[in-house]
């Protein structure tokens, strides 16, 4: 079955412990992203990656890192998670073709954290 | 990217067809229309998109008014699974990045 897949589902952590949330996808796309979802925010791009080696910010980076050293991992790091870094995650991947447009994302079940 | 305005909520019976309107009347002529619908937090799941053309597939049908600034979601027999926020987004997606920019979306309540 074609999907994405986040790990863990639910994370509980304190203030300035490292934490990654992984994503995987069997689909073999080229295009990772990462997402945070607040209340009354709607989504969020944190980081992409356009393939292997190449990651771009999206419009809220600051404070996550993220690594694609394979193209059907796209893990993101938090080195020192913060409370105002709690947020429900959602990764989504999509092939690339030219043009963009006419490619849809692929969303994980998110994960949902909680920084104390 | 244009930006859509859409009615916070609505519901209707099951098995009847939900219409779900969404506004973008300041949509650029390489802006395409998407929906997509996200259940009680789950990842959103893609659902349509369209340029000018209606569209139809296994999910919905979507309905693009001639002059563009307009679209209806179409969910022809609703069940009590589709209830959901829906999103319509626009976007050209320039460059290659999926600057697809979720609102806040119309939450659809199917009753029984």
């Amino acid at each position: 079955e074609a999907q994405v897949t986040q790990n863990p589902r639910y994370l509980i952590t304190v203030t300035g412990k490292k934490l990654t949330v992984t994503c995987s996808q069997n689909m073999n796309h080229e295009y990772m992203s990462w997402y945070r979802q607040d209340p009354g925010l709607g989504l969020r791009q944190i980081y992409y990656s356009m393939n292997v080696e190449v990651t771009d910010k999206g419009d809220v980076p600051e404070g996550y890192k993220v690594s694609r050293k394979e193209k059907r991992n796209f893990p993101l790091i938090l080195e020192s998670p913060s409370p105002n870094q709690t947020s429900l995650y959602f990764c989504a991947s999509r092939r690339m073709t030219t043009p963009a447009t006419n490619e849809k994302l692929f969303f994980g079940s998110g994960t949902q954290l909680s920084v104390l | 990217d244009a930006k859509t305005t859409q009615p916070t909520s609505m519901d209707c019976a099951e098995g009847r067809a939900a219409n779900l309107p969404c506004n973008h009347s300041t949509i650029s002529g390489n802006e395409y229309v998407y929906w997509y619908r996200q259940i009680h937090s789950q990842g959103p799941q893609y659902i349509i998109h369209g340029l000018k053309n209606n569209e139809t597939n296994e999910m919905a049908s979507l309905i693009i008014t001639e002059d563009r600034k307009s679209s209806t979601l179409i969910l022809p027999h609703a069940t009590l699974r589709d209830t959901a926020v829906y999103y319509c987004i626009v976007s050209a997606q320039a460059g290659a990045n999926s600057k697809l920019t979720f609102g806040k979306g119309i939450t659809l309540s199917v009753r029984p």
